[in-house]
């Protein structure tokens, strides 16, 4: 069965520093696609980036980028120089066994952004 | 681009009451999905459509949920009759369902069960 594991319920970082969330996953499959989602207290679910199981190069979109470290099965975010607008939930989540919204969640991770 | 639409975004019902939540999705996706999160846990899928049929609803307690996407475009969840673990968000998304493309996501109804 599939699984996503995100062992950090919170985590908190200083204004304009670099933070890393932890995610690691578990499936059978050979195909497969890594997302990660965050989630305002307004409720919304936003896409941040997608990470392909063959690809070779790690996922970035502008201050996202993704660990993807495929033998030990690991997903992890980055988020580069935080902003207070990254304070939020952030979801991993595993999709591409019937289709690539039909995702399994981790718990997520509660970032808090210090000024 | 109109995104995912969703109402009532709060309900209260009390135990044993019936609910139904709507859901457009964006114009176009012919996939629709509807998630459960329960406080502190991330969603847990309920139930995928492609057009006007189900693809996937092994987690859809069937018992009291239903589902329909009449017209393959909007949906509707029931929850007949409600009890209180029933109490979450419920979002609805969508999707093109290519490889590489996300899932948009509404911004949900919040079922609060007394």
């Amino acid at each position: 069965a599939q699984k996503i594991t995100q062992t950090q319920p919170g985590m908190f970082v200083q204004e304009k520093e670099a933070v890393t969330l932890d995610c690691t996953y578990d499936t059978s499959d050979q195909s497969y696609g890594l997302f990660w989602y965050k989630q305002p207290s307004s409720g919304e679910m936003i896409f941040l980036i997608y990470q392909g199981s063959y690809d070779e190069q790690n996922a970035t979109e502008g201050r996202y980028s993704l660990n993807f470290q495929k033998a030990r099965k690991s997903a992890n975010l980055v988020i580069s120089a935080s902003q207070l607008g990254d304070s939020a939930m952030y979801f991993c989540a595993m999709g591409g066994k019937r289709s690539q919204g039909n995702l399994i969640f981790g718990k997520g991770t509660k970032l808090s952004v210090k000024p | 681009e109109a995104g995912v639409a969703q109402s009532p975004r709060y309900k209260i019902i009390e135990k044993r009451q019936s609910v139904a939540f709507w859901c457009n999705p964006i114009s176009g996706h012919a996939t629709l999905y509807w998630y459960q999160q329960i406080l502190g846990q991330g969603p847990k899928l309920l139930i995928q459509f492609q057009n006007n049929g189900v693809v996937d609803d092994s987690q859809l307690p069937k018992d009291r949920f239903s589902a329909e996407r009449l017209k393959g475009v909007d949906s509707t969840l029931k929850i007949q009759p409600a009890k209180l673990e029933d109490s979450a968000v419920y979002l609805c998304a969508s999707s093109v369902d290519r490889v590489g493309t996300e899932a948009f996501f509404g911004q949900g109804t919040r079922l609060t069960v007394v």
